[in-house]
């Protein structure tokens, strides 16, 4: 079945670092994979959507690259400042072919940023 | 304003009753989703729906129950069988030619 893995629980850098986060996966093929930022007691909020024909996606200070070869995707946020302090969920669509819009979660990287 | 709401924000409950939890959302999306989380762990998809009157179970529906009867509304019954409903839950929904998912709020349920 498929797996998704974010390696790192947490992760805590210097403001003004670049913070880089991981997600893996196995047993699967995904067409796409996505990114979403999740404050402490509130709803994930998606950031950026990367296609398996993609290498890489900006959007402002964040940056996300999607290799199919190593299966890996990694989200960068340049420039960090404490607000970018949350948890950062991969997501990839599910291997489920009559369902459109289903994901499966990984459990998240809870990203620190002190000032 | 477009979105989805959750209510109530935090609930509590006594062992053995059931409980219902509000889904609404304005966004005129099709696909709407019911997802646990707990501490540690991932989303995990209780029950999702497509389209209006049908749902499919996800990976955990067991002591749980939805109904789809409007666009906008997916309600999620929380009953006793569910041995440990203590837990975040969060609904979402999708636009039919879209991939990304729309959360709301979320509920706390606790039970006692």
């Amino acid at each position: 079945s498929q797996k998704i893995e974010q390696n790192s629980e947490a992760l805590n850098i210097q403001e003004g670092k670049t913070a880089t986060l991981t997600c893996n996966y196995t047993n699967y093929s995904p067409a796409y994979l996505q990114w979403y930022r999740q404050d402490p007691g509130r709803g994930p909020v998606f950031l950026l959507l990367i296609r398996e024909n993609e290498k890489e996606k900006r959007k402002e200070r964040l940056k996300v690259t999607f290799d199919t070869t190593l299966k890996q995707s990694l989200f960068h946020i340049t420039a960090s400042q404490p607000a970018d302090s949350a948890t950062y969920l991969c997501a990839l669509d599910m291997e489920n072919g009559g369902s459109q819009g289903n994901l499966i979660f990984g459990k998240g990287t809870k990203l620190s940023v002190k000032p | 304003d477009g979105g989805i709401t959750q209510s109530p924000k935090y609930l509590f409950r006594k062992e053995g009753q059931n409980v219902t939890l509000s889904c609404e959302q304005n966004l005129n999306h099709d696909a709407m989703y019911w997802y646990r989380q707990d501490p540690g762990q991932g989303l995990r998809l209780i029950y999702y729906s497509q389209i209006v009157n049908d749902f499919q179970k996800g990976d955990i529906a067991e002591g749980y129950s939805v109904s789809r009867e409007k666009k906008e509304s997916f309600p999620l019954t929380v009953t006793s069988a569910q041995k440990n409903p203590t837990a975040f839950y969060l609904c979402a929904s999708t636009p039919s030619e879209g991939d990304t998912q729309y959360f709301g709020p979320g509920t706390r349920l606790t039970v006692l």
